[in-house]
């Protein structure tokens, strides 16, 4: 069974803090992804990785950075947490010839 | 740019009505347009997809068709159930699998979905 897993799925932070969220993709996925969930918003793209070590930004980027040394694992990382950035985090991975993704379940970080 | 519009919910229904959630896309060229559903709790699985104009992607009772002249992909179930609780987001992929699109996908904003017994 195909599986993207991701490393918390609550997290509480204070305002200021660094936070690291992982993901992890056992599907030897060439791309991987992250999203953030808002009510109303749906998914809004925020990095993605098509190779390891490369990266691109997505729709928004700003206040996020993003690491993948290996293949599998693909990281967001929040330098200076801010309330605003409170939300569902969803990690996906995707094959380079196919455009289905799979999808963590999420991670609901709250930053007080 | 891409963008994908969907009816805004929420939508209840009760057992065996019959759904549909209504989906139109903006894009170039003929891009790739999928389904995804949203269980209670979980991350987001792909229900149906379709890839050229006048497919039918189907699962599990579910149904969409891909209008190029209407840039439209709604999602259909003849008589949902209970269980079909979630929130659904439709979504498209730019033309062409893999190069430089690398599969991003641009999602609608979601309908979520009641239905009562």
């Amino acid at each position: 069974d195909v599986k993207v897993t991701q490393s918390s799925r609550y997290l509480v932070k204070r305002t200021g803090e660094k936070v690291f969220l992982e993901c992890v993709q056992d599907m030897d996925h060439e791309n991987m992804f992250w999203y953030r969930q808002d009510p109303g918003l749906g998914l809004r793209l925020i990095y993605f990785s098509y190779d390891v070590k490369m990266k691109e930004k997505g729709d928004i980027p700003e206040g996020y950075s993003v690491s993948r040394e290996k293949k599998e694992r693909f990281s967001l990382i929040l330098e200076s947490a801010s309330t605003n950035q409170t939300s569902m985090y969803l990690c996906a991975s995707g094959g380079s010839w196919d455009n289905e993704q799979f999808f963590g379940p999420g991670t609901r970080l709250t930053v007080l | 740019g891409n963008s994908v519009t969907q009816m805004e919910g929420p939508v209840t229904l009760s057992e065996e009505a019959f759904l549909t959630i209504n989906c139109t896309y903006t894009a170039t060229g003929y891009p790739s347009l999928f389904w995804y559903v949203q269980y209670p709790g979980e991350g987001l699985q792909l229900l149906l997809k379709a890839t050229k104009a006048d497919d039918k992607g189907s699962n599990k009772g579910f149904e969409a068709t891909y209008r190029k002249e209407t840039t439209s992909f709604h999602l259909e179930k003849g008589s949902v159930q209970v269980s079909d609780s979630a929130v659904y987001f439709c979504a498209l992929s730019p033309a062409g699998a893999g190069g430089t699109s690398y599969g991003k996908l641009t999602f609608g904003q979601g309908t979520i979905l009641t239905v009562h017994p």
